[in-house]
């Protein structure tokens, strides 16, 4: 696609469920990141992925949070037994490589209910 | 100490001013430097690129000290289209980590 996508792009969902979040980056575009931004909040960098490894998993919050790529394309990221303050925009960023520009998708404005 | 610190702000400014936004980051052997606009619910959107030599974009100068491990953003004739959050970005050394500021809201008003 002409862009970053993301699906979908509202989710509610009911505590302790399990929520699967997807991002499909541009095309060739190797460096692919996860953010969370909670209203009116600052980006929270969540991992980021270089081909489909992940050297950073740093900013993951908690042992709920995992994420893959695959074919250096498509990123989930899972969040299971979501918990209210989980409630976010989770936004995917990709880039040709680390030290260009990134750019991102709309979002997943998730809400747990 | 957080790796990418900006003042939050808000600032609030009339039509014509101008503004100048701060950053500093931690990790001296940081490689690349941006600054991005957030509009209200919407991503954040590449504005520049910063050089060591500094760099100008119209009515937007973007300056690097790395000896003081600070970046900045001026913005001359302010515009009611400035109105944003401000994002300072800096990439680690490798290019793989691209860190984000918690940014700086900006109001112009008439």
């Amino acid at each position: 696609g002409a862009g970053v996508s993301q699906s979908p792009s509202n989710k509610v969902t009911e505590k302790g469920k399990d929520v699967e979040l997807r991002c499909d980056p541009i095309s060739g575009h190797t460096a692919l990141y996860w953010y969370r931004q909670r209203l009116g909040q600052g980006l929270e960098f969540l991992i980021y992925f270089q081909g489909n490894s992940a050297p950073d998993k740093s900013g993951l919050p908690s042992d709920r949070f995992s994420a893959e790529r695959t074919g250096e394309s498509v990123s989930t990221l899972t969040i299971q037994r979501t918990q209210q303050e989980d409630s976010a925009v989770y936004l995917c960023a990709s880039s040709w490589t680390g030290n260009t520009e990134a750019f991102f998708g709309q979002g997943t404005r998730l809400t747990v209910v | 100490r957080k790796e990418v610190e900006q003042d939050p702000g808000p600032f609030n400014v009339p039509e014509g001013a101008t503004v100048a936004f701060n950053c500093t980051y931690s990790n001296s052997a940081s490689q690349s430097f941006f600054w991005y606009r957030q509009d209200c619910r919407k991503e954040p959107k590449l504005l520049m690129s910063v050089y060591s030599s500094g760099n100008e974009d119209g009515r937007f100068t973007a300056q690097l000290n790395r000896a003081s491990q600070y970046i900045s953003l001026l913005i001359r004739d302010s515009k009611l289209s400035d109105s944003a959050t401000y994002l300072c970005v800096v990439t680690e050394t490798g290019g793989f980590k691209t860190i984000f500021g918690a940014g700086t809201r900006l109001f112009v008003k008439a």
